[in-house]
């Protein structure tokens, strides 16, 4: 079946980065997208971006856009989200997702798109 | 950015009794090409999210039939026709019709 399977919980100092993994299996790594969101403690949840495995295009939300890089790395059907500069308002789950949808070579963007399924979840604190 | 609100934030429910949760857009979700782009998740305590509806109406696979979803443009509605104890849990709606992909803030359901 589909899994998606993040690493583990990580702790950082502010200033510090961070590289969370998402290891995918059961279907074809390149055509599905993966996107990235984050809960805070109690939180919501609060999209991040998004990459395709099949163009390497990425989509970053404005707020991101200038600390945060989306990889993928199809030889072990794995995708990766670095975080730099962290501050303590960074402490949260992120989670990884598969994108279903039309993917637009040209945009970027996934037409129609769902997030199925969501990996379990990778904590990262950030505390001096 | 689209901002999607949800109400009630905090629904009790007593098992068997059907139970609804609004979405309303500050935009129209509707698609030219006549889909409504707005999902629905559920987060169950202490799980990820997990896809319940997308593109308005159409139910993930898996999903049990007393879940459905309706409502069109800026507002939308989650209908679960008789909540189970295993419904617990934090519902979101999410739009997906523009960059950034934004969530409602979450409606929480408990069983009385």
């Amino acid at each position: 079946q589909v899994q998606l399977v993040q690493s583990g919980a990580e702790v950082r100092k502010p200033g510090a980065s961070v590289n969370v993994s998402c290891k995918s299996s059961g279907y074809i790594f390149t055509d599905y997208g993966f996107t990235w969101v984050r809960q805070a403690p109690g939180q919501g949840l609060e999209w991040m971006g998004w990459i395709s495995p099949y163009s390497g295009h990425t989509n970053y939300a404005q707020n991101f856009r200038d600390r945060v890089t989306m990889t993928t790395d199809t030889s072990t059907s794995r995708a990766y989200m670095e975080l730099r500069n962290l501050r303590s308002d960074d402490t949260a789950i992120y989670y990884c997702a598969r994108v279903v949808g039309n993917y637009n070579v040209l945009t970027g963007y996934y037409d129609r798109a769902r997030f199925d399924p969501w990996g379990q979840g990778t904590l990262v604190s950030v505390s001096s | 950015d689209i901002v999607l609100t949800q109400s009630p934030l905090s629904l009790p429910v007593t098992p068997g009794e059907p139970a609804s949760i609004s979405c309303r857009s500050s935009q129209s979700l509707m698609h030219g090409n006549g889909y409504n782009y707005l999902d629905w998740y559920l987060q169950k305590p202490g799980q990820s999210p997990q896809l319940l509806i997308y593109m308005g109406s159409n139910r993930a696979s898996g999903v049990p039939d007393r879940f459905s979803s309706s409502g069109s443009g800026t507002d939308f509605t989650l209908k679960i026709s008789r909540v189970e104890a295993e419904d617990v849990g934090v519902y979101y709606c999410m739009q997906v019709l523009q960059i950034p992909i934004t969530f409602g803030q979450g409606t929480r359901l408990e069983i009385k």
